[in-house]
């Protein structure tokens, strides 16, 4: 079975740091790694995927994602974080095919910007 | 991308009765997806609605308690019969256009039951 582990409940930042909010995955075959955004009172938001090709993944609002497969990782990074990137963050996987191919989300992780 | 609506956006319901959630989409799809979200919790996958076929129901849930309907490629409704407090929930519906490899997500339905 697949599965997705984030292992921070919650981030704290201050405004113009670099944020990184950790992903790791288990899936069988190569992955499928999804990131997504939760605002309050909204539904989830794509950010970026990782599907194959060039292991640093750019997305959305200046986020992006390094695939790393011998980690079996896909931690979300920004180079400064704005108080506006306050939200929910969701890491996603599925496998390539048949059942697998059903996403699996992690439990999420609260990331706060600091002013 | 797809644009999602889903309707109603929240409901405040008595216990034992139920709730019908739509959801239409901006382009014919042929995979829809309905999950809940508890308070403070993950996603978690209710079933696979794909049009011309019954939808397929994740461990734990079943038809009889969330019936839904796919009548055509761009609209899909949950039903949440016979509902408890339990049954509190965000409810999203998500499709996945067929030439991308991206789920896309509607704003969810907020259900409190009371």
């Amino acid at each position: 079975a697949q599965s997705v582990a984030q292992p921070e409940d919650q981030v704290n930042v201050a405004e113009g740091n670099p944020l990184t909010v950790k992903c790791t995955y288990s899936v069988s075959g190569n992955p499928y790694l999804f990131w997504y955004v939760q605002y309050p009172n909204r539904g989830l938001q794509f950010l970026l995927k990782y599907i194959t090709g060039d292991n640093l993944v750019k997305g959305s609002y200046g986020f992006e994602a390094e695939f790393n497969k011998s980690q079996t990782s896909f931690h979300l990074k920004k180079p400064s974080a704005l108080v506006s990137d306050s939200a929910l963050y969701f890491c996603a996987v599925r496998g390539p095919s048949g059942s697998a191919r059903q996403l699996t989300f992690g439990s999420g992780t609260q990331l706060t910007v600091l002013p | 991308s797809a644009v999602i609506s889903q309707k109603p956006s929240r409901d405040i319901c008595q216990r034992g009765t139920s709730l019908t959630i739509q959801c239409q989409v901006d382009s014919q799809v042929t995979m829809m997806f309905w999950y809940r979200q508890q308070p403070g919790q993950s996603l978690t996958l209710i079933a696979t609605a794909n049009q011309g076929s019954e939808a397929t129901y994740e461990s734990g849930f079943v038809i009889d308690k969330f019936p839904i309907s796919r009548p055509n490629l761009t609209f899909s409704t949950l039903t949440v019969s016979n509902m408890s407090p339990e049954d509190s929930s965000i409810y999203l519906c998500s499709v996945q256009p067929r030439t991308l490899n991206i789920q896309y997500f509607g704003a969810g339905t907020r259900l409190s039951v009371l």
